[in-house]
């Protein structure tokens, strides 16, 4: 089965801090993706990354950094938290197949992120 | 630009009930796919079901079954006999292609079903 982790199921935070939140996946995939959940917005893409090193903006990637160094890990990092980063934060994976596109993405478990 | 409308904020069934969940979507893509997830309270999302544009058969999985209409650009969800363990917010996505031939999944808002026993 397909195993995306992200670090923490809950986190709490101070104004001005900068933040990570992590996400591991085993499955060997190309595609990672980092989405904020909010309720009545549904899911909005922050950024995602087809391979390692490389990343694109999503819709909402204002304040917001990634990172992913490695195939496995994509990490998302608040710059500079703020009371409007409060929400659910939700990593997932896909496979690429490069002749028929993407498998259907896996999703972590969710991080509650609260900035105080 | 790609764009998932799901009209149904929330729904409340009594159990045994069955329940269609709307999806409706726009694109200018000619090859697309087209999912739908479950989020339990639990929070995790669960892949249900994905579909390409080319393939138009409703699909049936026990008690969940798809209607793919493209004429209508829509892409229903019907669940039979609902139950209580069915009670999640429901998701209708749809693939976006990006950089380097990948997809990316633009969601609707989600449905949250209840089912009550």
């Amino acid at each position: 089965d397909v195993k995306v982790t992200q670090s923490s199921r809950y986190l709490v935070k101070r104004t001005g801090e900068k933040v990570f939140l992590e996400c591991v996946q085993d499955m060997d995939h190309e595609n990672m993706f980092w989405y904020r959940q909010d309720p009545g917005l549904g899911l909005r893409l922050i950024y995602f990354s087809y391979d390692v090193k490389m990343k694109e903006k999503g819709d909402i990637p204002e304040g917001y950094s990634v990172s992913r160094e490695k195939k496995e890990r994509f990490s998302l990092i608040l710059e500079s938290a703020s009371t409007n980063q409060t929400s659910m934060y939700l990593c997932a994976s896909s496979f690429l197949y490069r002749d028929r596109g993407s498998t259907e993405a896996f999703f972590g478990q969710g991080t509650r992120l609260t900035v105080v | 630009a790609q764009k998932v409308t799901q009209a149904q904020t929330e729904i409340s069934v009594v159990e045994k009930e069955d329940v269609t969940l709307d999806c409706v979507y726009e694109t200018r893509d000619t090859t697309y796919y087209l999912f739908w997830y479950k989020q339990p309270p639990s929070g995790e999302l669960v892949f249900l079901i994905r579909r390409n544009s080319f393939d138009e058969q409703n699909e049936i999985s026990g008690r969940y079954s798809w209607n793919f209409q493209k004429s209508t650009s829509s892409f229903n969800f019907t669940i039979t006999a609902s139950q209580v363990v069915d009670s999640a917010v429901y998701f209708c996505a749809l693939s976006d292609f990006a950089q380097g031939g990948s997809e990316k999944l633009v969601f609707g808002k989600g449905t949250k079903l209840t089912v009550n026993p």
